[in-house]
C-alpha cells in the first residue's frame, strides 16, 4: 500500500476538466515538492509536472499542477483521447529518507 | 539529446543476482543524481535508491537495503544496480531516471527481469 494516495481510476469526456488528487502527509508533501508523470502502456513514465505546478517545456499547458498542506491535485483541461494513462505523483519523504510514489492513476476518456 | 539507455531483458533463478546498467549520453553524467524506480507487472511504480555519480554515494529504500548495490563508472557515463537473492516478486520492469529539482526528468527505456 503506497504512502501517497490516488483514486485507482479517474474518468472523463473528451473536452472535459477532469483532476486527479494525491494525499500525503507532513513528511513527504507537506515538506517537499510533488511531481506528476504519465505513462502509456508499456511504455516509461514521462515527467509531466515538478516543483508542485512547473511544467517542463514540451508539456501543454492544459497539464497543471497544484499543492495545498498535505495534498496535491493535477488537472487536465480540454481532455483529449491521448490523455488516456496512469498517472502517478511523487514525492521525497524527509522521515523515511526515501522517495515515495503514489498507486497510480488510470484515467479513461470516455 | 539526453538518452538514458538501459541494458535488455534477464531472467534469474531464484537465490541469484542480476546487475542492471544504464548508459547516459547528452548530459553531464556526474551533474545528475541517478535514480532507480521499478514497476511490477500491474502495479504502481516503486522507488527503490538513487546514486550521485560524481562521488559513488548512495541511498537505498530501507526494503532494499540488504540486497541492492547502486555503482557508476564516470569512464563510459554509466550507472548500475545489482539486485542480489532475487525472489518471485522482484518480477518486474526496472527502470534508471535522472533526478533534478526533487523529480526525474529523463527516463531510461527500462528492463525487464523475470524470476523464474
Amino acid at each position: 500500500q503506497s504512502v501517497l494516495t490516488q483514486p485507482p481510476s479517474a474518468s472523463g469526456t473528451p473536452g472535459q476538466r477532469v483532476t486527479i488528487s494525491c494525499s500525503g502527509s507532513s513528511s513527504n508533501i507537506g515538506s517537499n515538492t510533488v511531481s506528476w508523470y504519465h505513462q502509456l502502456p508499456g511504455t516509461a513514465p514521462k515527467l509531466l509536472i515538478y516543483n508542485n505546478d512547473q511544467r517542463p517545456s514540451g508539456v501543454p499547458d492544459r497539464f497543471s499542477g497544484s499543492k495545498s498542506g498535505t495534498s496535491a491535485s493535477l488537472a487536465i483541461s480540454g481532455l483529449q483521447s491521448e490523455d488516456e494513462a496512469d498517472y502517478h505523483c511523487a514525492a521525497w519523504d524527509d522521515s523515511l529518507n526515501e522517495g515515495l510514489f503514489g498507486g497510480g492513476t488510470k484515467l479513461t476518456v470516455l | 539529446q539526453v538518452q538514458l539507455v538501459q541494458s535488455g531483458a534477464e531472467v534469474r533463478m531464484p537465490g541469484a543476482s542480476v546487475k542492471l546498467s544504464c548508459k547516459a549520453s547528452g548530459y553531464s553524467f556526474t551533474g545528475y543524481f541517478m535514480h532507480w524506480v521499478r514497476q511490477a507487472p500491474g502495479q504502481g511504480l516503486e522507488w527503490m535508491g538513487w546514486i550521485n555519480p560524481s562521488r559513488g554515494v548512495t541511498n537505498t529504500a530501507q526494503k532494499f537495503q540488504d540486497r541492492v548495490t547502486m555503482t557508476r563508472d564516470t569512464a563510459v557515463n554509466t550507472a548500475y544496480m545489482e539486485l542480489s537473492r532475487v525472489r518471485g516478486d522482484d518480477t518486474a520492469v526496472y527502470y534508471c531516471a535522472r533526478g533534478t529539482y526533487g523529480a526525474s526528468d529523463f527516463w531510461g527505456q527500462g528492463t525487464l527481469v523475470t524470476v523464474s
